[in-house]
């Protein structure tokens, strides 16, 4: 079984700063990815950012990075120069081989909030 | 870019009466789709896995008897609350896969539920 830590509830962080949030995971698996995602308050999710546990290097997309250390299980996402419309919940997620066609384990998710 | 559509976006209903939600993927062809449920300020939670011209897929504790899930083309899945009842109130968001390797799935916009 997989399961994706996100001990973060909420976070406040001031306009222009760059956030980390944290998300620690556990499988058993050899092979698996990872994701993040957002949710503005109208419920849509929106596709950040993915890592393949194979990848040797961190993935980014723009101002959105990740944080892939392998040893500690943890896959922290990264915004540098945080924006008001970065306002949203963060989820991340894992599947069981990294394949898109596969079943999302998500976390609780952490609330950011945007300080102008 | 890959958008998926759900339908309605909001519905109310009475105790009883069944609700079908339709989930269609707009610009490509999605031979996976899942449900997933998820409750106010709390994290999804996968519900099913559609595959077209299959059955559905259920997670341990859903009813398949109560949500129906049919996948009938490559671009359309539907599930049906049948004999609703106000535990059911949530918000149901589908998401689809175009089955491209990592490629991630894509997720509609959701639809709120509320069972009166």
């Amino acid at each position: 079984a997989q399961k994706i830590t996100q001990t973060q509830p909420g976070m406040f962080v001031q306009e222009k700063e760059a956030v980390t949030l944290d998300c620690t995971y556990d499988t058993s698996d050899q092979s698996y990815g990872l994701f993040w995602y957002k949710q503005p308050s109208s419920g849509e999710m929106i596709f950040l950012i993915y890592q393949g546990s194979y990848d040797e290097q961190n993935a980014t997309e723009g101002r959105y990075s990740l944080n892939f250390q392998k040893a500690r299980k943890s896959a922290n996402l990264v915004i540098s120069a945080s924006q008001l419309g970065d306002s949203a919940m963060y989820f991340c997620a894992m599947s069981p081989v990294g394949f898109g066609n596969e079943k999302l384990t998500f976390g609780t998710g952490t609330r950011l909030t945007i300080i102008p | 870019g890959a958008v998926v559509s759900q339908h309605p976006s909001r519905v109310i209903c009475k105790s009883g009466t069944s609700v079908k939600i339709e989930c269609r993927s707009l610009d490509f062809q999605a031979t996976t789709m899942f449900w997933y449920r998820q409750f106010p300020k709390q994290s999804l939670m996968l519900m099913a896995t559609s595959n077209e011209g299959s059955k559905a897929t259920y997670e341990q504790g859903v009813e398949k008897d109560k949500f129906l899930i049919n996948h009938a083309s490559l671009t359309l899945s539907t599930l049906t609350v049948t004999s609703a009842h106000p535990e059911d109130s949530s918000f149901y968001i589908c998401s689809a896969s175009r089955d491209r390797g990592t490629d991630t799935q894509y997720f509609g916009p959701g639809t709120r539920l509320t069972v009166l």
